[in-house]
């Protein structure tokens, strides 16, 4: 039973088209995230929701809108893709207390190529 | 700001030898420190964790790590690597706003 699951695994698409991704963990857990990895294995924070609400929103453009539904689910919305923003996207989740506290549970990622 | 330097962009051991990566952190309080292992096409996996207490960490797949607050550092090790540790490892602090360094790519040779 996955954990924190992620769809689609790929995703390929034109220029100027409009995308979205979507995450869900089972975990119970309150704080999810996005993360963007770019063609040099780099990881960079993109977004954090604790419970549905907003806590981190890193210097990202204005296209890329996450959603939370619910604290289960993390959904990320791409407007107008250009070419850099093909990376491999993963969804996270995490607990702020317990015995996991930090610890971050990944999805296994949507690579998104832009063409 | 939280950051996190892995000094060793792509390392090659032998197996069945030992293995140190590095890993160099600038935190402005008591830091939570992760390493992670990724796998080809997957996701990120936790190997061991430091938040308090003993500064030598045991993780999974016989890996541990060291945290030494005067050096700001937090290495992982392994006595003896085995083919399947071939992977990309990352060294992470924080904990709402867990920020990554690099990476580390590690080669075993057969």
């Amino acid at each position: 039973d996955t954990a924190v699951s992620q769809t689609p695994k790929y995703l390929v698409t034109q220029m100027g088209n409009d995308k979205s991704i979507k995450c869900e963990q089972n975990l119970g857990h309150d704080t999810m995230y996005w993360y963007k990895q770019d063609s040099k294995k780099f990881l960079k924070i993109m977004f954090s929701y604790n419970n549905k609400e907003l806590i981190i929103n890193e210097t990202v453009p204005n296209r890329f809108s996450p959603k939370s539904p619910d604290k289960a689910h993390l959904n990320l919305h791409i407007n107008s893709l250009e070419l850099g923003d093909s990376a491999v996207y993963f969804c996270a989740s995490s607990q702020p207390t317990g015995p996991n506290t930090g610890e971050l549970f990944f999805g296994e990622g949507s690579r998104l190529t832009v063409l | 700001a939280q950051s996190v330097t892995q000094p060793d962009i792509h390392i090659t051991v032998s197996e069945g030898a030992s293995l140190e990566l590095r890993c160099n952190y600038s935190y402005g309080a008591t830091p939570y420190l992760f390493w992670y292992v990724q796998s080809p096409g997957q996701g990120l996996q936790l190997l061991l964790k430091y938040f308090s207490g003993d500064t030598l960490v045991q993780g999974i797949k016989g890996f541990e790590a060291e945290f030494k607050r005067s050096q700001s550092s937090f290495n992982l090790r392994k006595p003896s690597v085995h083919w399947s540790d071939a992977a990309e490892y990352f060294c992470a602090v924080g904990a709402d706003d867990m920020r990554f360094g690099a990476g580390t790519r590690l080669t075993v040779k057969p």
